[in-house]
């Protein structure tokens, strides 16, 4: 057990639909960060917050968005849904220096 | 093209070691890493070293980096059941805190 919390595990919606996923890091990481896992692209960094702050931003869509709340959960918001997100979501936390990022069990979403 | 590369396959018969190797192409890698997920599981870190390093032995896992070639090798000794996963190479850049990660190589180990 990594520490780091997310729900749901599973997820299955309708195209065009919104969705939340939510993660809480390990106790005292200030950082959170989101990937995205599918069988084409492989596991791609979406983006990163930094104690309520966003840090860095990869390979994240227009439709998707994200942030950190004073308590340190994060939360990543997807829209406008299609097909093609179906995928694993990951959340990670790390410390400071960010040697090390742990990742929370996934969000399976299904998009139909 | 990918900048972190790592062979799909391993099979691996139990109680031997298995190698599980990596390339990447960016100098300024600071730190590489290595995850394993197994079916339905997230991503659990193995182990990671700083590229000023050689070598890091952490139980029945060595590490190996070799900066000139930007090659990084998983060793696992003695090889069981239980190391049946799919491990991923990931490295992060100086100034960066990302990882990018390679496609990883599905272990399957063999009675």
């Amino acid at each position: 057990d990594s520490g780091v919390t997310q729900t749901p595990k599973h997820l299955i919606t309708a195209t065009g639909q919104r969705v939340t996923l939510r993660c809480s890091p390990r106790s005292g990481d200030l950082s959170v960060y989101w990937y995205q896992q599918s069988l084409d692209q492989g596991l791609q960094f979406l983006i990163q917050y930094y104690n309520g702050e966003e840090r860095a931003k990869g390979n994240i869509l227009e439709r998707f968005s994200a942030q950190q709340f004073p308590d340190l959960h994060s939360e990543l918001n997807l829209s406008s849904l299609e097909l093609g997100d179906s995928a694993l979501y990951f959340c990670a936390s790390s410390g400071a220096g960010a040697y090390e990022q742990y990742f929370g069990p996934g969000t399976r979403l299904t998009v139909t | 093209g990918e900048d972190v590369e790592q062979s799909l396959f391993l099979s691996v018969r139990e109680g031997d070691s298995s190698v599980i190797n990596c390339t990447y192409t960016d100098s300024s890698s600071t730190y590489l890493y290595w995850y394993k997920q197994e079916p339905g599981a997230g991503l659990q870190l193995l182990t990671y070293i700083f590229s000023n390093m050689d070598m890091k032995q952490d139980q029945r896992l060595t590490v190996l980096l070799n900066k000139k070639d930007k090659h990084l090798s998983l060793r696992i000794a003695d090889t069981q059941t239980g190391d049946s996963a799919i491990y991923f190479c990931a490295e992060r850049r100086s100034n960066d805190y990302k990882l990018s990660f390679g496609a990883g190589t599905t272990v399957t180990v063999r009675a």
